[in-house]
């Protein structure tokens, strides 16, 4: 079946460190997301890509980089720049159009330790 | 910038009973898209519904149903029949139809429904 794949599930960082979240879809989609849900605050964007080798800043983008160097392939890294990262982190991917919703992976929970 | 506004941060229904969830939005733009996502407690977030600003008739999904009010800027969420899975958190979210905030979704900072049985 397809769908969207993150890991790990949960995800502990000590201070200094940079982590990388992973997000792989195989649903053929172009465009694909990254999310950062804190309580009492929605969801807000990070990064976006809308095509392999193009990337452009969210609202949150301080503190995180991605690449996209294949279309499956999204992966969010966490750097030690970014002072508040605990947070639960979504990844979506959807169609080229904005007529399309997103399909959502089922997240990773980050941790400063 | 466009933005999307739940005023209600909690929510409670009767099992069986109608439950309606607010959404507002601002947007300059006249052809957009908004949508209702569901995360219960897995945290699995889930397409609810969708609606399409062009079309004046109201989406329904089953016991899901809209009220889209375009010139009050307004698409509330009717879950009908509720049932105890239903409880969860959920996000009105707006798109654009065009670049740039065609590009990405905007959620609003979601209801928690909680059902009573």
């Amino acid at each position: 079946d397809g769908g969207i794949t993150q890991s790990p599930k949960y995800l502990f960082r000590k201070e200094g460190q940079n982590v990388t979240l992973s997000c792989e879809q195989n649903l053929n989609h172009d465009a694909m997301y990254w999310y950062r849900q804190d309580p009492g605050q929605g969801l807000r964007l990070i990064y976006y890509s809308q095509i392999v080798n193009d990337f452009q800043k969210g609202d949150i983008a301080e503190g995180y980089s991605v690449s996209r160097e294949k279309k499956e392939s999204f992966p969010l890294t966490v750097t030690s720049a970014q002072k508040n990262p605990t947070a639960f982190y979504l990844c979506a991917s959807s169609p080229q159009g904005p007529n399309y919703g997103y399909t959502f992976g089922s997240g990773t929970r980050l941790t400063v330790v | 910038a466009q933005t999307v506004t739940q005023s209600q941060p909690e929510m409670s229904v009767q099992e069986a009973e109608t439950v309606t969830l607010s959404c507002t939005y601002d947007t300059s733009e006249s052809d957009y898209y908004l949508f209702w996502y569901k995360q219960p407690p897995s945290r699995q977030m889930i397409l609810v519904i969708r609606q399409e600003a062009y079309k004046q008739q109201n989406a329904t999904e089953n016991r899901f149903s809209v009220n889209f009010q375009k010139a009050a800027k307004s698409f509330s969420l009717k879950i009908s029949d509720s049932q105890l899975g239903d409880a969860a958190m959920y996000f009105c979210a707006y798109r654009g139809a065009f670049p740039p905030y065609g590009n990405k979704l905007v959620f609003g900072a979601g209801t928690i429904l909680r059902v009573k049985s």
